[in-house]
């Protein structure tokens, strides 16, 4: 079956900009989460779904950073006002689960933003 | 000073080798310890994860984890260069979502044939 499907892969944003990246995660998974990573550093938490309810939101960094999930399945992560420090890798995860180490997270290949 | 701290390599081994990586964490409540690997341009994918003190083993990769000295390790033995990666250690506090870990910044290793 598909992993978790990230879109696009690569975004180039100027300074200013709103970006939107999409998140697929697998079908029937309960928890989705968006992670940070930037250039030579590990994944930074940002934001938890449980279903389309939104449990944590406290890694966002600043209110330019918004996240929805309205239906429960694909979650959209929102970056208002563009910044260069914005630019990293956006991972998303999905599990079977909500809030077990029996239900491994399964990663997507991320989007990589750029801000010019 | 970052809670989860990783030896930053680059770590380069010959095929055959056996490879030891490690972390040292500063909050004692973490209980929850993983071992990710990502390729590069991929997600992480999880290796291994432990709970509390002890060691676990999967094939050719044993995590351990040291509580009392705040120390986790992955060791790869017969090492491939298929596993050349960045390997990430994550943790999590008991009574957090399982999810919300914390990553340290990852040691790149290559194998060569």
């Amino acid at each position: 079956g598909a992993g978790v499907s990230q879109s696009p892969r690569y975004k180039v944003a100027k300074r200013g900009q709103d970006v939107a990246l999409r998140c697929d995660p697998i079908s029937g998974h309960v928890s989705l989460f968006w992670y940070q990573q930037a250039l030579g550093q590990g994944p930074e938490f940002l934001t938890y779904f449980q279903n389309e309810a939104q449990l944590d939101k406290s890694g966002l960094p600043s209110d330019r950073f918004f996240a929805e999930r309205p239906e429960g399945s694909v979650s959209t992560l929102k970056i208002q006002r563009t910044q260069q420090e914005d630019s990293a890798v956006y991972l998303c995860a999905s599990s079977l689960y909500e809030s077990s180490y029996n239900s491994p997270l399964h990663f997507g290949n991320g989007t990589r933003l750029t801000v010019t | 000073q970052k809670e989860v701290e990783q030896d930053p390599g680059p770590l380069s081994v010959p095929e055959g080798a056996i490879v030891s990586l490690n972390c040292t964490y500063s909050n004692s409540a973490f209980q929850y310890f993983m071992w990710y690997r990502q390729y590069s341009r991929k997600g992480p994918e999880l290796l291994m994860y432990t709970y509390s003190s002890g060691n676990k083993e999967d094939g050719r990769f044993t995590a351990q984890v040291d509580k009392s000295s705040k120390y986790i390790s992955l060791f790869i033995r017969d090492s491939q260069p298929s596993d050349s990666a960045t390997y990430l250690c994550a943790m999590t506090a008991e009574n957090t979502n399982a999810g919300k870990s914390t990553f340290g910044d990852g040691t790149t290793l290559t194998v060569k044939p």
